[in-house]
């Protein structure tokens, strides 16, 4: 069954530091998330993209964040300049097309020292 | 506001039982609202999702229904077994792709 993979899984960086976690949705999704969860709280949306470009973002993704994808198979996630409240779990999502089923990945977990 | 809120207190009930959870929305027009399953430390994963023109979805033991005019969905798992306790969240699109906006989720415990 196809699925969404991200790495890494798990991501210990100091304060300050720039990360990029990266994704490789499903093959022929059109539509990319990825979405925030810190420990105990809800999941919480950052972005998305279609057409290699963001069609909506949060408030929560402001400058310090951004999004590419490179190829025709990864899609990553930068965080500039991170912060101790960055650290959470961070989640990538596909779908196929229109507002349907949302596969995610399992998950990189962000820890800021 | 726009809020989806979902039962904050964790829900216990006993194996076979009927497991009712509850999501209420103000301040949105949804299209489309889904729910999806989170386990410990994973993603979530999808199990439903209904039209604003159905009132009601089946799948095996689940059963979804949704009210536009109480803005609110009701997710039941029929014959509860202990391999159902997980976090069960609700979703919203709000008529395009480009958001899915997620409830704070119920934490369902199932008890033998």
């Amino acid at each position: 069954e196809p699925e969404v993979t991200q790495t890494p899984s798990h991501q210990v960086t100091q304060m300050g530091q720039e990360v990029i976690l990266r994704c490789v949705p499903i093959s022929n999704h059109l539509y990319f998330y990825w979405y925030r969860q810190i420990l105990g709280q809800k999941v919480e949306f950052l972005v998305s993209f279609y057409n290699n470009e963001i069609s909506e973002k949060s408030e929560i993704f402001d400058d310090q964040f951004s999004v590419e994808r490179p190829d025709g198979s990864n899609f990553t996630l930068k965080i500039r300049s991170t912060k101790l409240e960055d650290s959470a779990m961070y989640f990538c999502a596909s779908i196929l097309t229109g507002p349907t089923e949302a596969f995610f990945g399992q998950g990189t977990r962000l820890t800021v020292v | 506001s726009q809020k989806i809120e979902q039962n904050s207190e964790a829900l216990n009930i006993q194996e076979g039982k009927t497991a009712t959870l509850t999501c209420n929305y103000t301040n949105y027009s949804p299209a489309y609202l889904q729910w999806y399953r989170q386990d410990p430390g994973r993603g979530p994963v999808f199990l439903l999702l209904i039209r604003e023109n159905e009132k009601e979805k089946r799948k095996e033991r689940l059963k979804v229904t949704f009210d536009t005019t109480l803005k609110q969905s009701l997710f039941h798992i029929t014959a509860s077994q202990p391999a159902d306790s997980a976090t069960y969240l609700c979703a919203l699109y709000t008529g395009t792709a480009s958001k899915l906006t997620f409830g704070t989720g119920t934490r369902l415990q199932v008890t033998l």
